[in-house]
């Protein structure tokens, strides 16, 4: 099993310009999350799902959007992306079993890099 | 004031040192998590506990609840062990959003 993937796992961008990061799990999870990471900071939450067919706004959910395209695949899109978006940007899923409340352990991928001039 | 707070932020110790991370939190919780950050970036969920005390090779979490307070041990550290330690609280009335430390660099000398 390759557990939660994410593609690219380095972009650049230039301001104003957009793109989708891409997040799978095979684990047969029901809740999964996207997340940014940046430098002296804790995670922060951008966007999570608890279900298949759900999505929700976490704390930092301004300039993305997200699209549960099935139970495996959760995507994260910049519109328009601007400096400030840059970060590293982490997917995580959990089992779910207890309606995705953050009790549960969350499995995370490898993060991508990404970097807006 | 973070509601969830780590310390040492940095801390260097030298190969087999017995290691301790602390985590204070002024929120009720449901459970805390601690967390491993690879110096290649990659984060690995380490335990989730409620009460008491878990154990899994040389990694102790304890948890003490009437102080808000947990502590993540390594005994006999090695360098390998050196990454970025987090805790973060799935807190009672949070709606799928754990509150994050800003995490502990520890780095083992050989």
């Amino acid at each position: 099993n390759a557990g939660v993937t994410q593609t690219p796992k380095f972009q650049v961008l230039k301001t104003g310009q957009s793109m989708t990061l891409q997040c799978a799990q095979d684990m047969n999870h029901n809740s999964m999350y996207w997340y940014r990471q940046d430098p002296g900071m804790g995670l922060r939450l951008i966007y999570y799902s608890a279900s298949e067919g759900t999505t929700d706004k976490g704390e930092v959910p301004n300039g993305y959007n997200v699209s549960r395209l099935n139970k495996r695949e959760f995507s994260l899109r910049l519109e328009s992306a601007a400096p400030s978006q840059t970060s590293v940007y982490f997917c995580a899923s959990s089992e779910g079993r207890w309606g995705g409340r953050p009790q549960e352990t969350q499995y995370f991928g490898p993060g991508t890099r990404l970097l807006v001039l | 004031k973070n509601e969830v707070e780590q310390s040492p932020q940095n801390l260097t110790a030298q190969e087999g040192e017995f290691i301790t991370i602390n985590c204070s939190y002024s929120v009720g919780i449901s459970a805390l998590h601690w967390l491993q950050q690879h110096p290649g970036g990659g984060i690995v969920s380490l335990f989730m506990l409620s009460s008491g005390k878990k154990k899994h090779g040389r990694l102790i979490a304890t948890i003490n609840i009437q102080e808000k307070h947990s502590s993540l041990h390594i005994t006999a550290s090695h360098p390998r062990d050196s990454a970025v330690y987090i805790c973060a609280a799935s807190t009672m009335d949070s709606n799928y959003q754990l509150i994050w430390g800003a995490g502990t660099k520890l780095i083992i000398k050989p």
